[in-house]
């Protein structure tokens, strides 16, 4: 297993368009985690899956975001109708248990015009 | 609310020296920290990760220190080198499945 893959690596997207990542966690890992990361800023959390249920989501998962984890393996990000305020890195983590820490992917980021 | 600061945002050091970032968090509830490095437009790298019960890890040139009770970790870099330059960011872990970052500290070591 070579890590968290994420894709794409870049995404460029007019403004009012949809955009979907995809990030595959490390495969004996249960936990996804999603996190947003803004230029200067610390990544901030987003959402979490456990297997495929959808445990929490952070208030700045506005209604036109959407997180599936449909089998327990990869999961999707979906951003509608995307602002030019959804520009950020889009960061997916794994993890097997809480006291081995997390793994991140390399990211996509989002560029909207 | 967990709050986490890095303490100095930007350091640049030459070649050689050792050098010492902080982290700071307001909860010393924690589960776990972990240190990570960012290197331009690119994930993040896990470097450390010390559990609450413990008081240090190492791993090369790396050694980080957490003392819950005061809310303060240390990455000290021995012997640095210009590949050592990037952002490090610690995270704080609560055991609720999320991690708080810092804001970072851009690291840049001069040849």
């Amino acid at each position: 297993d070579t890590g968290v893959s994420q894709d794409p690596r870049h995404k460029i997207t007019k403004r009012g368009q949809n955009v979907t990542f995809r990030c595959d966690p490390i495969s004996e890992h249960n936990r996804l985690y999603w996190y947003r990361q803004t230029l200067g800023q610390g990544p901030e959390f987003l959402t979490y899956f456990q297997n495929e249920a959808q445990l929490e989501k952070s208030r700045l998962l506005s209604d036109r975001f959407s997180a599936e984890r449909p089998k327990g393996s990869f999961s999707t990000l979906e951003i509608q109708r995307t602002e030019q305020g959804d520009s950020a890195m889009y960061l997916c983590a794994s993890s097997g248990q809480l006291n081995y820490g997390y793994t991140f992917g390399s990211g996509t980021r989002l560029t909207v015009v | 609310k967990q709050e986490v600061t890095q303490i100095p945002a930007a350091l640049s050091v030459p070649e050689g020296e050792n050098l010492v970032l902080n982290c700071s968090f307001t909860d010393s509830a924690i589960y776990n920290l972990q240190w990570f490095r960012q290197d331009p437009g690119k994930g993040l790298t896990s470097l450390l990760l010390i559990q609450s019960s413990q008081r240090e890890q190492t791993s090369g040139r790396l050694n980080a220190s957490l003392d819950k009770s005061s809310g303060r970790s240390t990455l000290y870099i021995a012997a640095s080198q210009p590949g050592d330059s990037a952002t490090y960011l610690c995270a704080v872990s609560q055991g609720n499945e999320k991690l708080t970052f810092g804001t970072g500290t851009r690291l840049t070591i001069i040849p």
